[in-house]
């Protein structure tokens, strides 16, 4: 069973922090990872994805991977109220017969205070 | 980003009908995902499909079926509804290895 842990939360920043997300999965053969943020009562919206070890930048968001320490993590700079959601962490293996899906973990919820 | 339509978005229905969830996607993705989830839960993988004419069961068990008959079209279908079933159901999909999107959700109500 693959495991993807997440800090259950809730996280609670005020606005103008910067937050920091973490995941950590349980298998190794994992190779691409995903963050999603998922408003209360809404579908999961893609707002990163990273393959490579290292950091990947996108506006006010970055995503850090660490394949040794099987660990991910998502920081949202200058954290504003409208950030204010459930990101779930996802990993996927993608070869062998489970190409494709997705393992989520349970999500942690922030909280950005004006 | 992908464009993923669910109907119908919402779904209050009695005990023991049959319904059908709708969700098709115009990007052309092989795979297809039908998910369960409950307010202020995880999501459950309920359903996948990797191509035409490709279905897998997911982790959690679930009374529903699919079918994949069109690339774009997966159904999924309750046979005979129970107030159990009461969720919200979200489909999604990728192509090859690109990343999974979300279509709207459907909820569902079993009175």
């Amino acid at each position: 069973q693959k495991e993807v842990e997440q800090n259950s939360g809730p996280l609670s920043v005020p606005e103008g922090a910067i937050a920091s997300l973490n995941c950590t999965y349980s298998d190794r053969g994992s190779q691409s990872f995903f963050w999603y943020r998922q408003y209360s009562g809404k579908s999961p919206e893609l707002i990163m994805f990273i393959y490579s070890n290292g950091d990947k930048e996108d506006g006010r968001f970055t995503a850090q991977l660490n394949k040794a320490s099987q660990y991910v993590s998502l920081l949202i700079r200058d954290s504003q109220p409208s950030d204010s959601a459930t990101y779930l962490c996802a990993v996927r293996e993608d070869r062998g017969s489970t190409l494709g899906r997705l393992y989520f973990g349970r999500g942690t919820q922030l909280t950005v205070w004006p | 980003e992908a464009d993923i339509y669910q109907t119908p978005r919402y779904l209050v229905i009695g005990t023991g009908k049959k319904i059908t969830l709708e969700c098709s996607q115009t990007m052309g993705h092989d795979k297809m995902y039908w998910y369960q989830q409950d307010p202020g839960m995880e999501l459950h993988l309920i359903h996948y499909s990797y191509g035409v004419n490709s279905t897998e069961k997911g982790d959690l068990s679930s009374e529903s079926t699919v079918s994949r008959i069109r690339t774009e079209h997966f159904p999924l279908t309750l046979e005979s509804a129970r107030p159990s079933h009461t969720s919200q159901y979200l489909c999604a999909s990728n192509g090859g290895l690109g990343p999974q999107y979300f279509g709207p959700g459907t909820r569902l109500l079993v009175l």
